[in-house]
C-alpha cells in the first residue's frame, strides 16, 4: 500500500461547480498536511497547509479527519483558472519526512 | 513564501555526456533537498532525498551511480546525470524545507532535460 494515495481522475467538471478531492495516508503518526497545485509543465506550488481545525482560503477548504487517515480539499465555484494536478502532502517520521502524492487532475470547463 | 531556484531551466545535451542541475535556496537554510523527474502527463517520482553533508538516499530503482547527487551546503544541492541517454530526457525538479519538522517544502523550477 502506498504511503500517500489519490484518486487519479481526471475529474471533469463545468464552471461554477463544487469539487472535492480525497487523499489517504497510511501512517497514523503523520503529523502535518497539505495541499499543493501543479500547473502543466510548472513546478508544484503550495495551495495550503491543512490543520486539524479545517482551514479555509476562498473558496478552497482543507480539513483532516485523523480518525480515518485522510485528507480532503473542495473547491466552491469552480473557475477555469484552477484546471491542474492537485497533490497533497503528508509529513511523516516526525514531521521530517515529506510524501507526496501521485495527484488528482482537474479540469474545469466552461 | 520561500525562494528555490534551480538552474539551468532547460538543456540540450548530447548522449553520453553529463549535466549538472543545480538547485539553490535563497533565503532559508535547506537541510534536506529532494530531487524528482517527471514524465508527460505523468506524476512526480521521487528520486533520492539528500540532507545536507551526508549521502543522499536513494528510491528504489534509481541508479545512484547514473544520479549523482550532492549536498555539501545549506543552500546548494546539485544532481548531475551522467552518460544522458535519450530515455533521460524528462522533467527534474528540486525541492528543499529547512530542518524543522512539519515544514512545507517549496520547489525551484525545474530543469526541462532533452538529450540527443
Amino acid at each position: 500500500r502506498k504511503e500517500v494515495e489519490q484518486d487519479p481522475g481526471p475529474f471533469n467538471v463545468p464552471e461554477g461547480a463544487t469539487v472535492a478531492f480525497n487523499c489517504t495516508y497510511s501512517n497514523s503518526a503523520s503529523q502535518s498536511f497539505f495541499w499543493y497545485r501543479q500547473d502543466c509543465r510548472k513546478e508544484p506550488k503550495l495551495l495550503m497547509s491543512v490543520y486539524s481545525s479545517g482551514n479555509e482560503d476562498g473558496r478552497f477548504t482543507a480539513q483532516l479527519n485523523r480518525a480515518s487517515q485522510y485528507i480532503s480539499l473542495l473547491i466552491r465555484d469552480s473557475k477555469l483558472s484552477d484546471s491542474a494536478t492537485y497533490l497533497c502532502v503528508v509529513n511523516g517520521d516526525g514531521g521530517f519526512k515529506t510524501i507526496f502524492g501521485a495527484g488528482t487532475r482537474l479540469f474545469v470547463k466552461a | 513564501g520561500a525562494v528555490v531556484s534551480q538552474h539551468p531551466s532547460r538543456v540540450i545535451c548530447k548522449s553520453g555526456t553529463s549535466v549538472k542541475i543545480e538547485c539553490r535556496s535563497l533565503d532559508f537554510q535547506a537541510t534536506t533537498m529532494f530531487w524528482y523527474r517527471q514524465f508527460p502527463k505523468q506524476s512526480l517520482m521521487l528520486m533520492a532525498t539528500s540532507n545536507e553533508g551526508s549521502k543522499a538516499t536513494y528510491e528504489q530503482g534509481v541508479e545512484k551511480d547514473k544520479f549523482l547527487i550532492n549536498h555539501a551546503s545549506l543552500t546548494l544541492s546539485t544532481l548531475t546525470v551522467t552518460s544522458a541517454h535519450p530515455e533521460d530526457s524528462s522533467f527534474y525538479i528540486c525541492s528543499a524545507r529547512t530542518g524543522a519538522p512539519n515544514t512545507e517544502a517549496f520547489f525551484g523550477q525545474g530543469t526541462r532535460l532533452t538529450v540527443v
